[in-house]
């Protein structure tokens, strides 16, 4: 069945340092893949997200690529924040019928010092 | 638009006591989620419905839960009796397609 494998944190940065966050899936047919982020004691939110291959979400600094050859979706910024410290989840739909379930990886907490 | 509303946003009970959480999704939206999280588990999709009808509840633990959508624009969880181990921060989430759009989630602590 379709899953999604995200990095494991704890990750701690330095403010201004430039963050990966590794996410790789298993589907089948055509997902659109999701960034979503929960900042603490909030529900979660939409980050950016990418409906077909190569394509490239983006949003507040933050980019992801969907790369269907290597079946990944990571997660960049080139400077963070400490407002950016948050959990983030990786998610993906099967773009199949009526069927409107996201699979989650298990999230990746972040946290950036001043 | 208000965006998802759920409440209580905390809720302490004793063991063996019902409980029961609501959720008014965004006006339009036709999916309905209500997920768990717990620092064990992440976060779990519990039951989700279209229409106002159950599609998938394959996520619900045991007969303890059930959730229940009367209308568009309204949905309970319920919990009976509860336990314990059903400590954790609930969340619902409505959609029309594929982006969910979370409420703030009630807190729930089972003493």
């Amino acid at each position: 069945g379709n899953s999604v494998t995200q990095m494991e944190g704890p990750v701690t940065l330095s403010e201004e340092a430039f963050l990966t966050i590794n996410c790789t899936y298993t589907a089948t047919g055509y997902p659109s893949l999701f960034w979503y982020v929960q900042y603490p004691g909030e529900g979660l939110q939409l980050l950016l997200k990418a409906t077909k291959a190569d394509d490239k979400g983006s949003n507040k600094g933050f980019e992801a690529t969907y790369r269907k050859e290597t079946t990944s979706f990571h997660l960049e910024k080139g400077s963070v924040q400490v407002s950016d410290s948050a959990v983030y989840f990786c998610a993906l739909s099967d773009n199949a019928g009526n069927n409107r379930k996201l699979i989650w990886g298990l999230g990746t907490s972040l946290a950036v010092n001043p | 638009d208000a965006g998802v509303i759920q409440s209580p946003r905390h809720e302490v009970t004793e063991m063996g006591q019902e409980v029961t959480l609501r959720c008014k999704p965004i006006s339009g939206h036709d999916y309905l989620f209500w997920y768990r999280q717990t620092m064990m588990r992440g976060l779990e999709l519990l039951i989700y419905f279209n229409n106002n009808v159950p599609i998938d509840d394959s996520g619900m633990p045991e007969d303890r839960f059930s959730a229940k959508m009367p209308n568009a624009s309204f949905s309970t969880l319920k919990i009976q009796p509860s336990e314990p181990r059903d400590s954790a921060v609930y969340f619902c989430a409505s959609s029309t397609r594929y982006e969910q759009f979370f409420g703030p989630g009630t807190r729930l602590t089972v003493l």
